[in-house]
């Protein structure tokens, strides 16, 4: 079965300061992992697929299939990005997904 | 850009009623899902549908709930007798190429 992990409850950091939220997966075959960001009071949102490899809103995050990690990453967060992320994994198209807990992100001033 | 919708936005009920909740997901989308988050929880996955018929639920997804599509557009989840542990929110999602599009959601609140 696909677990997904994500070990920070609530992150805060500084405006400006990098972030990092971390994502660990498990899975024995090829997984589909995505990052999905939900603002306050908002639906999720799609935020980064690993497949794509694009940069969204500043936020990059690499598939690595060693360490089974898919890391969210900002060299510089801005306050509109305080939000919830999840990671989540799906093991094929049209296969449900499978969320981490999430992160609080908080950037403050 | 188109967006799934959903109704209500907020339901409340007492516990024994029957609710459904409804979305319409984005038109050329061919998966349907519904996932649920309690509070302070995480998001968990209830069922899929393709092609007029459930592909993959979930241990949740007992003989009280439900799903159809009764029409093109329409994709609705039915709970026939609520407890008060459904107590979530509700989401569905629709696909395409791997990526899942989510509705607001449904605040279900049983009493």
């Amino acid at each position: 079965a696909q677990r997904v992990t994500q070990p920070e409850k609530l992150l805060s950091v500084f405006k400006g300061a990098p972030v990092e939220l971390k994502c660990n997966y498990s899975y024995s075959g090829s997984p589909e992992l995505f990052w999905y960001v939900q603002y306050s009071r908002q639906r999720l949102q799609l935020l980064l697929r690993h497949i794509s490899r694009e940069s969204i809103k500043g936020f990059t995050a690499d598939l690595n299939k060693g360490e089974t990690s898919f890391h969210l990453k900002k060299p510089f967060a801005q306050e509109e990005d305080s939000a919830m992320y999840y990671c989540a994994l799906s093991t094929g198209g049209g296969n449900k997904l499978t969320f981490g807990t999430g992160t609080q992100l908080k950037v403050e001033l | 850009e188109p967006e799934v919708t959903q109704t209500p936005s907020h339901q409340v009920t007492q516990m024994g009623q029957e609710v459904i909740l409804r979305c319409v997901p984005i038109s050329n989308h061919l998966y349907f899902y519904w996932y649920r988050q309690i509070l302070g929880q995480k998001v968990e996955f209830l069922v899929s549908f393709y092609n007029n018929e459930i592909s993959e639920k979930s241990e949740i997804f007992d003989d009280q709930f439900s799903v159809e599509r009764p029409d093109g557009s329409n994709f609705t989840l039915k709970i026939r007798s609520t407890k008060l542990e459904d107590s979530a929110m509700y989401f569905c999602a629709s696909s395409v190429n791997y990526e899942q599009y989510f509705g607001p959601g449904t605040r279900l609140t049983v009493t």
